[in-house]
Order: structure tokens, then C-alpha cells, then sequence
């Protein structure tokens, strides 16, 4: 089992560029779900989907934040445009339905300067 | 809304036990989680307890569950060096998603 992919697991980008951050889940897995964590806030929940469908997009700080589920083997989290703001891990997780347990990829670094 | 609260650090000697203590809100969650990080690495499950349950051992750590309380303790016998990270608590609403709490960053001194 390869475990939740990430990628890129270390960005730095400039303000007002794109960021696209990717995420394979576990396959067999139908819940997704996209966190950020920054030491002001914690780990907050972004967006999650289920058999790809967003359920609850409440987290998605504002409109330059979205975020696709084309299939069940692949999610981005696209930042357009960027501020320095922005600077933080964002993690990917994934677990199936009755599933117990929830597991994390090892996060993309992003620093906006 | 939901809330999952956690003091912040907790220092102890090498060979000593860690009790990292969780209050949460949600009397509806169905399992609580505790997670470990490292510095520079992603989330790891260390391990959940179901919300009917009181107590859970898996080798050196024994989970605690008050849910009268909604109080969570994850206690780490003889805890090394090792051990020194940061642990979340976390508990899964209805649908999935998990409520963390601010983490607790745990030193272990030698």
C-alpha cells in the first residue's frame, strides 16, 4: 500500500503566481479530504469529497482557493493567485467509507514570497 | 460549533509517563483520534478509540475516554526521547471529517 501521495512535497513560489497542489489517495478510498495547517490557525479542514463529489466546501478560505476531484485516483488544491498568506502545509487524507481510520499524505510545504 | 482543546506543551524526563489530556464538544463524534507529528513530517495515527469504549492499550500507550466528560487522555508509559513531537487529538464528526485540536507539544528531556 503506497499510502496518500502528495505533490509537490516543497514549493516556494512568488505572490500572484498559481500553485497547484496534487494528491492521489489510497485507492479504494471514496472519502478525500484537503487540510492546511499554519500556526496561527491549526489544522484546518478545507474541502472534502466523496466518490468525488465536494460535500463540504466551508473551509475554502476564499475565491482564489479551488479545488477538483476529475477521479477517484487524483485531487488538486489550486491557489490563484497566491499570497504570502498562503504560506503553509497542506495536507491531503483519505479513508473509505466505515472505514476507522483516516490517513495522511506527508503534506506539500508552500512558502509564497 | 465544534471545539477540541488541548494544553499546549508538556515536558517530562526520560522514562517517565506523558499524559497529554483533550476536551471536545461533539457528543455525537463517533471516534476520537490521537495523532503524531514530527518536526518537518506529515501526520501520523498513533491510534483512535471508539466512542462507546472507556479505555484502549496498544503497547506504551493507553487511551482514556470520559464521555461524560467528552475528556480524552493519551497516556505514553517510559517515554523516550523519541517521543518528543507534537500530538493532536481530533475528533470525526457525522461524514468523516476530523475536528483537531491546537496539538500538544511534548519534550522529553534526558
Amino acid at each position: 500500500d503506497a499510502g496518500v501521495i502528495q505533490s509537490p512535497r516543497h514549493e516556494v513560489t512568488e505572490m500572484g503566481q498559481e500553485v497547484t497542489l496534487r494528491c492521489k489517495p489510497i485507492s479504494g478510498h471514496d472519502y478525500l479530504f484537503w487540510y492546511r495547517q499554519t500556526m496561527m490557525r491549526g489544522l484546518e479542514l478545507l474541502i472534502y469529497f466523496n466518490n468525488n463529489v465536494p460535500i463540504d466546501d466551508s473551509g475554502m478560505p476564499e475565491d482564489r482557493f479551488s479545488a477538483k476531484m476529475p477521479n477517484a485516483s487524483f485531487s488538486t488544491l489550486k491557489i490563484q493567485p497566491s499570497e504570502p498568506r498562503d504560506s503553509a502545509v497542506y495536507f491531503c487524507a483519505s479513508t473509505r467509507t466505515g472505514g476507522y481510520t483516516i490517513y495522511f499524505g506527508e503534506g506539500s510545504w508552500l512558502t509564497v514570497v | 460549533g465544534e471545539d477540541v482543546e488541548q494544553s499546549l506543551f508538556l515536558s517530562v524526563r526520560e522514562g517517565d509517563s506523558s499524559v497529554i489530556n483533550c476536551t471536545y464538544t461533539d457528543s455525537s463524534s463517533t471516534y476520537l483520534y490521537w495523532y503524531k507529528q514530527e518536526p518537518g513530517a506529515g501526520l501520523q495515527l498513533l491510534t483512535y478509540i471508539f466512542s462507546n469504549m472507556d479505555m484502549k492499550q496498544d503497547q506504551r500507550l493507553t487511551v482514556l475516554l470520559n464521555k461524560k466528560d467528552k475528556h480524552l487522555s493519551l497516556r505514553i508509559a517510559d517515554t523516550q526521547t523519541g517521543d518528543s513531537a507534537i500530538y493532536f487529538c481530533a475528533e470525526r464528526e457525522q461524514g468523516g471529517k476530523l475536528i483537531f485540536g491546537q496539538g500538544t507539544e511534548l519534550s522529553v528531556k534526558p
